[in-house]
């Protein structure tokens, strides 16, 4: 079974600029999720879809982060303009359950985004 | 408000002793409860999970944790250590969101 696929791995930006990420979950994980993981913490949830619907975004910097998951499959997290204090791993997990999940998640790689 | 404490930034162990690392919790009602372990250059892996039923959960390499109820504890373990388990270890709590703990790093010394 492949495992959840992240790219690019890493990614060197200015600060104002933008960025892309892109996931493609575990073949029929329903649920998917976005974390930022700051060096020294653990990760914090920025965008959880179950299909292709959002079932928490309440972390989500909305006036400059953007997410979407077109066909309940392959999702992407937009960041515009990057701050500093993006910096950080971007990591995509997913999971077979819904929004109160029982069931474990899938990690991605992760992409390590740098803003300088 | 959820919350998860890992009260420990880092813990040493000889190699052949038994392991814990803690974690506790601030949740209303009964919430899902999870280990994940971050090798070094790899991504983050499932360990175990508390849903309901037994306390002590047991999962992968060996690992088992206890749910605690009153302590509002899952406090991860090993009977016996191996080098290999030189990791970042999170816990993880489900409830109305999940929540992860800072991180524990766990040194095992040969």
């Amino acid at each position: 079974e492949a495992g959840v696929a992240q790219s690019p791995r890493y990614k060197i930006i200015e600060k104002r600029q933008s960025v892309a990420f892109w996931c493609n979950p575990i073949s029929g994980h329903a649920t998917l999720y976005w974390y930022q993981q700051i060096l020294g913490q653990g990760p914090k949830l920025l965008i959880q879809f179950q299909n292709n619907g959002v079932v928490d975004d309440s972390q989500l910097p909305k006036d400059r982060f953007s997410a979407e998951r077109l066909k309940g499959v392959d999702s992407t997290l937009k960041i515009q303009p990057a701050k500093l204090e993006d910096s950080a791993v971007y990591l995509c997990a997913s999971s077979k359950g819904g929004a109160r999940s029982s069931y474990e998640q899938y990690f991605g790689p992760g992409t390590r985004l740098t803003v300088t | 408000a959820q919350s998860v404490a890992q009260p420990e930034d880092q813990v040493n162990v000889a190699e052949g002793n038994p392991l814990t690392v803690k974690c506790t919790y601030s949740v209303s009602g009964n919430p899902y409860l999870f280990w994940y372990v971050q090798y070094p250059n790899r991504g983050l892996q499932f360990l175990l999970k508390y849903i309901t039923g037994d306390n002590l959960v047991k999962g992968s390499y060996g690992f088992e944790a206890e749910f605690n109820k009153s302590q509002t504890s899952f406090h991860l373990k090993k009977p016996s250590a191996l080098v290999s388990d030189s990791a970042l270890y999170f816990c993880a709590v489900v409830r109305d969101k999940i929540i992860f703990g800072k991180g524990t790093r766990l040194h095992i010394l040969p």
